[in-house]
């Protein structure tokens, strides 16, 4: 069954530094998002990508976030700068043009020191 | 009025029970309805998706939507333990974006 491939399971950095978390979407899905959950919290919508743009970023997605489909296959999100509230689960994921469930990645547990 | 409520449980059943597990929201625009599975530290695995009102069944699942109640169930017939774990309920308006809004998820054990 195909699925979404997040990389690295678990990053661990030191606040202000940038990180870049990666994903590869089921590849003949069309929209690509990022969420994060925060321990014990919900979880959050960041942005959500189509046709080689931003089509949607919540206001957790600031300056300081981006997001890019550099090459067809891979989707990064970028944290310039990160912060200790920046630390919780990033999940990437991908629905096709017809379906909106979603397929989520298993996810990369971000811990800003 | 938060935009989506879900009681956080946790909930213990013995094997074998049937398992109600429920949502409530507040935004009438919600057309898309559904229901993630989510074990510790692992991603969301959908479970259950449907669209406007009615009933949906698949296997052991089923899943009801009332929008005129803005109230949405999944039902587990037969729970098994390897059902233990975290249900989330998750909407989206009919919006080209599909952003997912969601409930804080239920914990479930199911003991044997």
């Amino acid at each position: 069954e195909p699925e979404v491939t997040q990389t690295p399971s678990h990053q661990v950095t030191q606040m202000g530094q940038e990180v870049i978390l990666r994903c590869v979407p089921i590849s003949n899905h069309l929209y690509f998002y990022w969420y994060r959950q925060i321990l014990g919290q919900k979880v959050e919508f960041l942005v959500s990508f189509y046709n080689n743009e931003i089509s949607e970023k919540s206001e957790i997605f600031d300056d300081q976030f981006s997001v890019e489909r550099p090459d067809g296959s891979n989707f990064t999100l970028k944290i310039r700068s990160t912060k200790l509230e920046d630390s919780a689960m990033y999940f990437c994921a991908s629905s096709g043009e017809f379906n909106y469930g979603y397929t989520f990645g298993s996810g990369t547990r971000l811990t800003v020191v | 009025q938060k935009e989506v409520e879900q009681d956080p449980g946790p909930l213990s059943v013995p094997e074998g029970a049937i398992v109600s597990l429920n949502c409530t929201y507040s935004n009438s625009a919600f057309q898309y309805f559904m229901w993630y599975r989510q074990y510790s530290r692992k991603g969301p695995e959908l479970l259950m998706y449907t669209y406007s009102s009615g009933n949906k069944e698949d296997g052991r699942f089923t899943a009801q939507v009332d929008k005129s109640s803005k109230y949405i169930s999944l039902f587990i017939r037969d729970s098994q333990p390897s059902d233990s774990a975290t249900y989330l309920c998750a909407m989206s308006d009919a919006g080209n974006n599909r952003k997912l809004i969601w409930g804080l998820g239920t914990s479930l054990a199911v003991n044997p």
